[in-house]
Formats: C-alpha cells, structure tokens, sequence
C-alpha cells in the first residue's frame, strides 16, 4: 500500500463548476499537507499549503486537512479553464524538515468551457 | 529568466549509454533535489542534497549518481542507461526552513528521457 493515495482522475467539470481533490495516507507522522499544480509541459508549483489539521483558504482555492481519517481535500470555487493541470498532493513529518516530500500520483483535471 | 533551469529538456538514448543532466538555479538556495515523475507512480526522489558536500539517496537511487558541483548546480547521472528508467526527470530546490519548520520546493521544467 502506498503511504499516499490520490485518484488520477482523469476528472472533466464544466466551467464554474466547484471541484473536490482528495488524498488519503497512511503515515500518521505527516504534519505538512501541499498541494501542488502542474501544467502540462512544465514542473510543479506550489498552490496551497496547510499545516496540521484545519482549513485553509486563498481566493477560490480552499485546502482542508482531517487528521483524524487522514484525509486531505482541495476545493476549486468557480472552476476556470484555466485551472485544467494535474493536482499533486504532497506530504511530508515534521521531523524531516519537509525535506523529504511523499507525493501522490496526481489528479488530472480538465475545466471544460 | 526560469529560476530552476534543466538541460537537456528532451533526450533519447540508447541501453547502455551514460547520460548526465543538469540543473541550475538562480534562487541562491543551498537544498536541490532530483525526482523522476512516472505515470501512475507521481514523484519519487531520487537524491538531495542540503550543501555542497552533503549528498543523500532518496527513494530510488539505485542506478543513478549525483554530482554537486557548487551550490548553483546539481547534475543527475545515469551510468549505463536502462528502458526502465524512461521517464520525466525533475529538479527542485528549496531554502532554509521557516520557522514552522516548513519549505517550499521549486521546480525546473523537466527533462523527459527515453531509454530505447
């Protein structure tokens, strides 16, 4: 079993559409919870980071993170063409000092206009 | 000007051949990584390194090498190249913790290898 596990989708919405990413892992030490977008052709970039459990809010981009069902979610509000990437979900333990990243597979999405 | 620059972006090669890539970056940070992206796998870390003289395997290093040539360059190499290793190649690099003991890694574009 992988520590993190990610639906590579590939997931296909309408613009405006509110979309749901998920991941869920099984190493209980991850305190560190990023989502990373990459288009196609290029390298991944930081979107959203959270630490611990909560949620946290940027725009129409919101990361929520359940400790508890290690669970971790992103939500897209008013999805726009231009959100069509891969989603990777990423984490890493606190004792590591992140710099050791574990990545999901990915969540291809497509924003359809 | 890209802060994270890898050459070559595209390269086939043949079984048995040794490639080099490379990176450079401009952001002055002292942490690079090299990963490789395979489909239905993600990201997997291949070497990091903290400084200059600090090298360290990551998950799958078997097969590679790395060389840090100063602080600006990381070089991934590949001793005798095998198809299994045909992939998307990634280098990043990141700065100091922040307090909260947390940092951001930066990606170059990639470099896509096919080993024939």
């Amino acid at each position: 079993q992988k520590e993190v596990e990610q639906d590579p989708g590939p997931l296909s919405v309408p613009e405006g559409a509110i979309v749901s990413l998920n991941c869920t892992y099984s190493n209980s030490a991850f305190q560190y919870f990023m989502w990373y977008r990459q288009y196609s052709r290029k390298g991944p970039e930081l979107l959203m980071y959270t630490y611990s459990s909560g949620n946290k809010e940027d725009g129409r981009f919101t990361a929520q993170v359940d400790k508890s069902s290690k669970y971790i979610s992103l939500f897209i509000r008013d999805s726009q063409p231009s959100d069509s990437a891969t989603y990777l979900c990423a984490m890493s333990a606190e004792n590591f000092g992140n710099e050791k990243l574990t990545f999901g597979t990915g969540t291809r999405l497509t924003i359809i206009p | 000007d890209a802060d994270v620059t890898q050459t070559p972006r595209n390269r086939i090669t043949k079984t048995g051949k040794r490639i080099m890539l490379e990176c450079s970056q401009t952001k002055g940070h002292d942490r690079m990584y090299w990963y490789r992206q395979d489909p239905g796998l993600g990201l997997r870390l291949i070497y990091y390194s903290f400084d200059v003289k600090d090298i360290n395997k990551g998950e799958i290093s078997d097969g590679y090498s790395v060389s840090r040539q100063a602080q600006a360059k990381f070089s991934l190499s590949l001793e005798s190249a095998i198809p299994n290793q045909t992939a998307l190649y990634f280098c990043a690099t990141s700065d100091l913790p922040l307090a909260e003991n947390y940092n951001e890694q930066f990606f170059g574009p990639g470099t896509r290898l096919t080993v024939l």
